[in-house]
């Protein structure tokens, strides 16, 4: 199984500003996802994030958004910019193994006031 | 895309009992899985089940490919097993990444 970290595990922020979340993984992983969770919900995938190319993004999820760097097979990011309230959730980055098993980081869960 | 329902959408035991957890699923899948979502967001593999039963302690799960469902038996269950049940599935006709239900919310009080 691989080990996922995730920062910050928490934040709260002001509307407007811009947050990165980082997501490492102690393992080359081809398949790495970003997901978010609101208040109540289920998990809605965001994007797959792709090394070295531009992230495939899910219907109503844009790049302007949510844009997402992955330089390496271990590493991506994900920011959510121009915060409103509606973007407090928790992002969870997500990698898949060759057989397709998920795991899990531990989430980034966001307030925006 | 493939459709996910999870059963009964929330659930309140007391320590000690036992439950079932439902999953159905509309179309055949590659791959199953069981996620227990802990009270502080964090989520823990239960089981990858694409068919046949597991049991790990007091959890164990069965999925019937076939008749496209799957079961998540608790036994015995502990205040430590609240929070929220998801499956997750995706199927050959898709693209690999997993469709998840709407969850499974698990109160157990002491």
């Amino acid at each position: 199984s691989a080990v996922i970290s995730q920062k910050p595990s928490r934040d709260i922020c002001q509307r407007g500003t811009s947050l990165t979340i980082q997501c490492q993984v102690d393992s080359q992983v081809t398949m790495m996802f970003w997901y978010r969770q609101q208040p109540g919900q289920s998990l809605t995938l965001i994007a797959t994030a792709n090394q070295g190319s531009e992230a495939t993004y899910e219907s109503g999820f844009v790049i302007d958004k949510f844009p997402i760097s992955r330089p390496n097979l271990t590493f991506s990011t994900l920011t959510v910019s121009n915060m409103s309230p509606e973007d407090s959730s928790i992002y969870l980055c997500s990698v898949s193994s060759t057989y397709g098993e998920l795991f899990f980081g531990e989430g980034s869960r966001l307030t925006v006031l | 895309g493939i459709q996910v329902e999870q059963s009964p959408p929330d659930l309140i035991l007391q320590e000690g009992a036992n439950s079932t957890l439902r999953c159905n699923f509309s179309d055949s899948v590659n791959n199953l899985q069981w996620f227990h979502q802990n009270p502080w967001g964090q989520l823990i593999n239960l089981f990858y089940i694409p068919s046949g039963t597991k049991q790990n302690g007091r959890l164990s799960a069965t999925t019937v490919a076939t008749e496209r469902y799957s079961l998540l038996y608790i036994s015995s269950s502990q205040t430590t097993d609240s929070g929220v049940y998801f499956c997750a599935v995706d199927s050959p006709g898709g693209s690999y990444i997993p469709t998840f239900g709407r969850g499974t919310s698990l109160i157990v009080h002491p």
